[in-house]
């Protein structure tokens, strides 16, 4: 049974670069047709899908969010990454990893992340 | 593509059959996914596919639809069921999820 867990500061200051990382346990992050995804939620709202990195490590993101996000992969370490640059109190958010399953069917999430972003 | 689910708010007892609808603003043939919510957790896959049901999940839940109407139904409501529910498409980009549907408890 995979399992994620988000891990990264809680707070960020406004025009900073907000970086997470996704920890992935019980299994290869490079095997199977998988592709990892970073969600958000802020507090009382609904779910936004931030991109996603495939394996193969090619990337799709949001294009409301495209000129300012990075998703990678750590094969070394089996862990896949965020960064949001120029960050805004609009950002705050809980962040979550995922797998997508069948492309962006996310069957396993980590619990998910604070970060609040303000001076 | 936007998905709106109805409706946005539901107030049901146990025991009761509830639907909950997801409407996308055009088509994506079956690329339709549910997931519930509960507070301060994780979402956690129902369907997928329109109907088909993740392992483990209770047969009570059930799912339809094509195109652009999808519904979820509940046959009979148990109190672990009160939670939110989004549904999701993955027929493009952006991935996109409905604004929820908050299932509470009358």
């Amino acid at each position: 049974q995979v399992q994620l867990q988000e891990s990264g500061p809680g707070l960020v200051e406004p025009s900073q670069t907000l970086s997470l990382t996704c920890t992935v346990s019980g299994g290869s992050i490079t095997s199977g047709n998988f592709y990892w995804s970073w969600i958000r939620q802020p507090a009382g709202e609904g779910l936004e899908w931030i991109g996603r990195v495939h394996t193969s490590a090619s990337t799709n993101y949001n294009p409301s969010l495209t000129s300012r996000v990075t998703i990678s992969l750590d094969t070394s370490k089996n862990q896949f990454s965020l960064k949001l640059n120029s960050v805004t109190a609009t950002d705050t958010a809980v962040y979550y990893c995922a797998r997508g399953n069948g492309g962006s069917t996310f069957d396993s999430w980590g619990q998910g992340t604070l970060v609040t972003v303000s001076s | 593509i936007q998905l709106t689910q109805s409706p946005s708010f539901l107030s049901a007892s146990v025991g009761d059959r509830v639907t909950i609808t997801c409407r996308a603003s055009q088509g994506i043939s079956t690329y339709l996914v549910w997931y519930q919510q509960k507070p301060g957790k994780a979402p956690t896959l129902l369907i997928y596919a329109a109907s088909t049901l993740q392992g483990g999940v209770p047969s009570r839940f059930s799912g339809s639809g094509s195109g652009t109407e999808f519904t979820l139904t509940i046959s009979s409501l148990q109190p672990e069921d009160f939670a939110t529910y989004y549904c999701q498409h993955h027929n493009s980009y952006p991935i996109t999820f409905g604004q929820g549907t908050r299932l509470e408890i009358k």
